[in-house]
């Protein structure tokens, strides 16, 4: 069966600090891979989509980055966090024939990220 | 803009009552539709999907949502929760069929009583 694991699962950083988060699928192939955010009180807001290896596209401007060095990794990047990146980050994969907007998702756990 | 309206932000219920949980978006083409749960400590999940056919769908655990087209909503339903429904409730819109976009309400928090 298919699993997807997110770590870390907490993260304190300082303001200015680099990010890497990671994001890995096992049990598929050439997944679609997302990644969301969550700030508090609001729904997820999708970040970057990715429908192969260097493929990103980003949603919105921002102080993020995305990147997929390899067919089931996804990483969520920043050379310089700030105080507003604080949430919580979701990746998600999907896949499926007929285009991959009416295939659902499947969710990590998350990442919990606080900026002092 | 493209957007999703979840009206209830904190449901509070007693076990048995019934349960609707309104949701609303802003699209006027072909939508795809889902609404995802997230029980404590665990991770977001699909509950169920609307991509087309039958406007009434139905999910895992007894949940169903209808598709009002007319309406622009896709509210879902539980004729009886229970306290194992206590979770946080989101709704979820694609109107891109070449991008897994999708939109999602803020969520609503529901609370069962025992």
């Amino acid at each position: 069966s298919q699993t997807i694991h997110q770590w870390p699962a907490t993260l304190v950083q300082p303001v200015g600090s680099p990010l890497s988060l990671e994001c890995t699928v096992e049990g598929t192939s050439n997944p679609n891979l997302y990644w969301y955010r969550q700030a508090a009180g609001r729904g997820l807001q999708l970040l970057f989509y990715s429908v192969g290896i260097g493929q990103i596209s980003s949603e919105v401007p921002q102080n993020l980055s995305a990147s997929r060095p390899q067919d089931r990794q996804f990483i969520l990047s920043s050379k310089k966090l700030l105080l507003s990146d604080s949430g919580f980050y979701l990746c998600a994969w999907s896949v499926g024939p007929g285009g991959i907007g009416n295939q659902p998702q499947h969710f990590g756990d998350g990442t919990r990220l606080s900026i002092l | 803009a493209q957007s999703v309206s979840q009206h209830n932000h904190h449901v509070i219920l007693s076990e048995a009552a019934s349960l609707e949980l309104g949701c609303n978006y802003s699209y006027g083409g072909t939508v795809n539709l889902f609404w995802y749960v997230q029980y404590p400590g665990q991770h977001l999940q699909l509950l169920l999907k609307y991509f087309s056919g039958d406007p009434l769908v139905k999910g895992i655990k007894g949940f169903e949502a209808e598709f009002i087209k007319s309406k622009f909503s896709f509210n879902l339903r539980k004729p009886s929760v229970q306290w194992s429904d206590t979770a946080e409730y989101f709704c979820a819109v694609n109107a891109s069929s070449n991008t897994g976009k999708l939109i999602f309400g803020q969520g609503t928090t529901l609370q069962v009583k025992p």
